[in-house]
């Protein structure tokens, strides 16, 4: 199986700073990453797949990077509306797997 | 495109359950689905797709205790649950894969199943 293991754990950043966030596979995964968001309460929502593309809605502020086992999310400048948990995918080989989650909350 | 999810209940441990998740908004029998589970307070688990030929794929967890199925005339994925412990508790989503893959670009709210006695 692989593991995505996703850091930090929790981020506290204020809005209008630029967030960084890693996922790590324990093996090549290729491009084949994709990134959600959610928020309390809520289902995922696609942001990110085949670690650069954007989903239809997500915001030019958000951008993907990376290949083989290491992998970006970023967000140029925070928006309230940002603040959530970020979960890293991958669909390279059975069984899927997910990242434990990034939270990016408010400082 | 609506994913509703139902079949959520309060099930005694070693009980069984069937999730159902309807489908609309897009043409059902071209498109892969998957459900995806989160236990309380904790973080996404993939646990089963199906794709449009109806080849099924598992979490290694589920140890055959978990069934995945669709209905294409009733625009209907389904998820046969069985041998249920504590630890299935989770809200359980469906999720609409892009094409054929698992790049899971629609959800649905969730159904929630608790396993307790």
């Amino acid at each position: 199986e692989i593991v995505l293991t996703q850091s930090p754990a929790t981020l506290s950043l204020s809005p209008g700073e630029r967030a960084t966030l890693s996922c790590r596979a324990s093996q090549s995964i290729n491009i084949y990453l994709a990134w959600y968001q959610q928020k309390p309460g809520q289902a995922p929502r696609l942001l990110m797949y085949d670690a650069s593309n954007r989903a239809t809605g997500t915001p030019a502020r958000f951008s993907g990077s990376g290949s083989g086992t290491d992998f970006t999310l970023t967000i140029s400048s925070l928006e309230p509306e940002d603040f959530a948990v970020y979960y890293c995918q991958q669909r390279t080989d059975w069984p899927i797997t997910f990242g434990q989650g990034t939270r990016l909350e408010i400082k | 495109v609506q994913l509703l999810e139902s079949g959520g209940d309060l099930v005694q441990p070693g009980g069984s359950l069937r999730l159902s998740c309807a489908a609309s908004g897009f043409t059902f029998s071209n498109y892969a689905m998957a459900w995806v589970r989160q236990a309380p307070g904790k973080g996404l688990e993939w646990v089963s797709f199906i794709d449009t030929g109806g080849s099924r794929y598992y979490a290694d967890s589920l140890k055959g205790r978990f069934t995945i199925s669709r209905d294409n005339s009733k625009n209907t994925l389904y998820l046969q649950m069985s041998s249920l412990r504590a630890g299935d508790t989770a809200v359980y989503y469906c999720a609409k894969g892009e094409g054929s893959n698992s790049i899971y670009d629609y959800w649905g709210q969730g159904t929630l199943l608790t396993v307790s006695s």
